[in-house]
């Protein structure tokens, strides 16, 4: 089973700054399987990014994802309103598809 | 328009069952595993279980292994989740997500279900 750590727990940002979440898996990954989910408040979760650092559709380049093996990023630059939600990464590849515990990005 | 539409979701007490739904809307679902993921009230995502856009396999997770069972009816374009021998810990919004890909495009926007006597 693979298990993923996302750090930080929470992340406290102004508008207009960047964000950086990392998640960490227990083993390897195979990169085509690593996705990123936005969870606002009351909403459902929504794909960010798919395959480690492809953007989902209509998901503005403002989002970026990298990393392989254990160790993935998301990248957010120039925060808006509506960033300042929960991230999750998730693992595809291999049952149990785990998620990561999340990062809850609030503004400072 | 795409949209996955849950239902079927209340309180029942412990111990029963419960079958929860989800309808396509707006993309052809057969061509599509699904899965159903849970999130306990204030809590993190969770994986419950997946079925092959065929039908031809499935997984769950472990906390649900051998409790749970999730099928699909084509004709009808729904996803099922018969849940058995509802525990307290089982409390959670429900979501039905669907994958082309593997990853999940599509997402409803879930179900509560409260396990409670």
């Amino acid at each position: 089973e693979i298990v993923l750590t996302q750090s930080p727990g929470t992340l406290s940002l102004s508008p207009g700054e960047s964000a950086t979440l990392s998640c960490r898996a227990s083993q390897s990954v195979s990169s085509a399987y690593l996705a990123w989910y936005r969870q606002i408040p009351g909403q459902a979760p929504r794909l960010l990014i798919y395959g480690a650092s492809s953007r989902a559709a209509d998901i503005p380049d403002r989002f970026s994802g990298s990393g392989s093996g254990t160790d993935f990023t998301l990248t957010i630059s120039r925060l808006e309103p509506e960033d300042f939600a929960v991230y999750y990464c998730q693992q595809y590849g291999t049952s149990p598809y785990n998620f990561g515990q999340g990062t809850k990005l609030e503004i400072k | 328009q795409v949209q996955l539409v849950e239902s079927g979701g209340g309180v029942v007490q412990p111990g029963r069952s419960l079958r929860l739904s989800c309808t396509a809307y707006g993309f052809t679902f057969s061509n599509y595993g699904m899965h159903w993921v849970r999130q306990a009230p204030g809590k993190g995502l969770e994986w419950v279980a997946l079925i092959w856009y065929d039908g031809s396999r499935k997984y769950y997770g472990d906390s649900v292994k051998g409790r749970f069972t999730i099928s699909r009816d084509d004709s009808k374009n729904t996803l099922y989740l018969q849940m058995n021998t509802l525990r307290a810990e089982d409390t959670a919004i429900y979501y039905c997500a669907g994958s082309y890909y593997d990853y999940y495009e599509y997402w409803g926007q879930g179900t509560l279900v409260t396990v409670s006597s």
